[in-house]
């Protein structure tokens, strides 16, 4: 099966940027899709497409996929960015894969 | 707006069956497949499954096929997920999603917006 890893934390000042990995065998080669998932809420879509941001998302986050990862960077991080986020990509065989989510803290 | 609003939380006891629903409102509910995910208490998300309301198309993730049914009523703009008999490893929060758009067999393959979820606690 396919299966998509991140790392558990990752930990930012206030301003500066954080940088969130998600990696797979040729994960460059598929549509990859971030949500943030704040505590006792429900997931909400950051980053889609790989790069695309909904309607409502700030502009200090961005996404990228090349190769067999992944990224999230959410440039000038908030307070209000502290949350669990998680990667999502679509694979033939085993259909629509999570990461298996990251905590960002910010210090 | 799009909305999806999910049934309010359950208790269950083992062995029991249970049915929540979710209800799709400001678009058209016929022409978005919804899926259904699961969140184990401080574990991540778990893709069940997704139903297609138009025709009640449904694909589950082979973890979870045979343990839960999905289903929609397009009448009510209303999907489903259903237990027979409930285990205390079903405890869990469980959301509805809906697709992103389908076109020409092209599908854009992310979930928004969500469901406020609906947790399921099942204990003796």
């Amino acid at each position: 099966s396919y299966e998509l890893t991140q790392p558990p934390s990752v930990s930012v000042s206030p301003g500066q940027t954080a940088s969130i990995t998600c990696s797979a065998d040729k994960l460059g080669d598929k549509y990859a899709c971030w949500y943030q998932q704040k505590p006792g809420q429900s997931p909400v879509l950051v980053i889609y497409d790989d790069t695309k941001r909904p309607s409502g998302i700030p502009e200090r986050f961005s996404g990228s996929n090349s190769g067999n990862t992944a990224t999230l960077t959410i440039s000038g991080t908030q307070a209000m960015d502290e949350a669990d986020y998680y990667c999502q990509a679509w694979d033939s065989s085993t259909l629509y894969v999570f990461g298996t989510g990251t905590k960002v803290t910010v210090l | 707006e799009v909305q999806l609003v999910q049934s309010g939380a359950e208790v269950k006891k083992p062995g029991e069956s249970l049915k929540i629903s979710c209800k799709g409102s400001g678009y058209s509910f016929t022409s978005y497949w919804i899926g259904w995910v699961r969140q184990m208490p401080g574990k991540g998300l778990e893709w069940m499954g997704i139903i297609y309301p138009d025709d009640s198309d449904t694909r589950y993730s082979p973890s979870f096929q045979g343990h839960v049914t999905i289903s929609a009523d397009k009448s009510i703009t209303t999907a489903y997920l259903q237990w027979s008999s409930l285990k205390a490893s079903d405890t869990a929060m469980y959301y509805c999603a809906r697709h992103g758009s389908c076109s020409g067999g092209s599908c854009h393959n992310w979930f928004d917006p969500w469901g406020q979820g609906t947790l399921v606690t099942v204990s003796s």
